[in-house]
């Protein structure tokens, strides 16, 4: 049972458009969704999070968007830089059961 | 400021065989959790803790066991090792109260034969 699903494994795009990462998820007890990145042979780094109160949160190049009705989440990257290529996570957080629950990961290429 | 340190880094088992993983983190955090990551399966939760001396079950426990005696460690053993335990291990931590972000370890790539 799947929680959590980002349902492209992978995603190209050309450098300085736009990165678009979606997923979703099926618990409507999660309150907080968090997005992470991680490079080869390294930890997961925090990225942006967004309280499920908002619909919007924005932190420079990354835009993360929430759509409690559909239960959809997706992190935008405008421009995309090379160095954005990496596996990017969405984790959703219960607060009543302190969980994260982790999607399956796309793995992002920006071509120069 | 270490943040959370995993070790060992890479371990080689053989079935059967039992292994303890240690996590530590210097940054007072309450609560620590384990993760593994294996390719198309993301990162799932085996067990977790928040606060010292207490654990719960995640997503994927069995054949894991883990303690927390101290605040700052928290250790994942495996009493028995399995091939299907191939796998990179990650400890994460965060604060008790505030900002909901999880900070990582480096991982820990562990193989059974």
């Amino acid at each position: 049972d799947q929680q959590v699903k980002q349902n492209s494994p992978s995603l190209s795009v050309q450098e300085g458009r736009i990165s678009i990462l979606n997923c979703d998820y099926t618990n409507s007890m999660f309150d907080y969704f968090l997005w992470y990145k991680k490079y080869p042979a390294e930890g997961p780094t925090f990225l942006i999070s967004i309280s499920s109160i908002k619909d919007k949160n924005e932190d420079g190049r990354f835009t993360v968007f929430l759509n409690k009705s559909a239960k959809h989440l997706s992190l935008h990257i405008v421009p995309s830089q090379p160095g954005d290529s990496a596996v990017y996570f969405c984790a959703a957080y219960n607060s009543g059961t302190y969980k994260y629950i982790f999607g399956t990961g796309t793995r992002l290429k920006v071509l120069a | 400021n270490a943040g959370v340190t995993q070790t060992p880094k890479f371990r080689v088992l053989k079935t059967g065989q039992s292994m303890t993983l240690l996590c530590a983190q210097d940054m007072n955090h309450e609560y620590m959790y384990w993760y593994r990551q294996d390719p198309g399966m993301g990162l799932r939760l085996i067990h977790y803790s928040v606060g010292e001396g207490t654990t719960a079950k995640g997503e994927v426990p069995d054949g894991y066991n883990v303690s927390r005696l101290k605040k700052q460690n928290f250790l994942l053993g495996l009493e028995s090792a399995a091939p299907s335990q191939t796998s990179v291990y990650f400890c994460a931590s965060r604060t008790g109260a505030g900002a909901n972000v999880l900070t990582f370890g480096a991982g820990s790539r562990l193989t059974v034969l």
